[in-house]
């Protein structure tokens, strides 16, 4: 079964400042899907970035982007010129090839402070 | 844009009684979902949905749990005997899951406290 780490349960940042977020993952499979997602004080989760296993350019949206590195099996987020609003519990997330389930890591609650 | 809601987004019961909550997910997604986040830990998988039927299920997902889609927009999780274990936010996810597209939509969730 696969499993996703986040080894970091709490991060803070000063409001424009660059920060990262690890992830790594467990799976023996070649083709994934890999994510991360946000969840504000409000609840909901929102996508934030994907990426694919097969491609191996990095995944970019706006002020977010991620590293993927697949023989690490790791996948962290860096968010640039970080805002208020960033604050939230991020959430990375792994999808099999074969299978339609999320399995979701622990997350990490980021803060950031004006 | 379109997103998936969620009814009621509260919702307290007694122990043993059944709860039903109420998702209607995107219009021109195909599968959808149900995961459920107890305070302070992580999201977990619960069942998917694709054509009428249950398509996967975790282990959490027993006899006491069941879905449906009862007309063409809802989509719900019954629980049949409450326990106090199953105090937890719902989340309802839909998705396409054609073509590489692989993204999940959640819903804003329902909390709900068994006492």
């Amino acid at each position: 079964a696969q499993t996703v780490t986040q080894s970091q349960p709490e991060m803070s940042v000063q409001e424009a400042e660059t920060v990262t977020l690890s992830c790594t993952y467990d799976t023996s499979e070649s083709n994934y899907y890999l994510f991360w997602y946000k969840q504000p004080p409000s609840r909901q989760m929102i996508l934030v970035i994907r990426q694919e296993a097969y491609k191996q350019q990095n995944a970019t949206e706006n002020r977010f982007s991620v590293n993927f590195q697949k023989a690490a099996k790791s996948f962290s987020l860096k968010i640039s010129d970080s805002q208020l609003g960033d604050t939230a519990m991020y959430f990375c997330a792994f999808n099999s090839f074969y299978g339609q389930n999320f399995v979701f890591g622990p997350g990490t609650r980021l803060s950031v402070l004006p | 844009e379109p997103e998936v809601t969620q009814t009621p987004s509260h919702q307290v019961t007694q122990m043993g009684q059944e709860v039903i909550l109420r998702c209607v997910p995107i219009s021109n997604h195909l599968y959808f979902y149900w995961y459920r986040q107890i305070l302070g830990q992580k999201v977990e998988f619960l069942v998917s949905f694709y054509n009428n039927e249950i398509s996967e299920k975790s282990e959490i997902f027993d006899d006491q749990f069941s879905v449906e889609r009862p007309d063409g927009s809802n989509f719900t999780l019954k629980i049949r005997s409450t326990k106090l274990e199953d105090s937890a936010m719902y989340f309802c996810a839909s998705g396409v899951l054609a073509g590489g597209e692989r993204t999940q939509y959640f819903g804003p969730g329902t909390r709900l406290l068994v006492l």
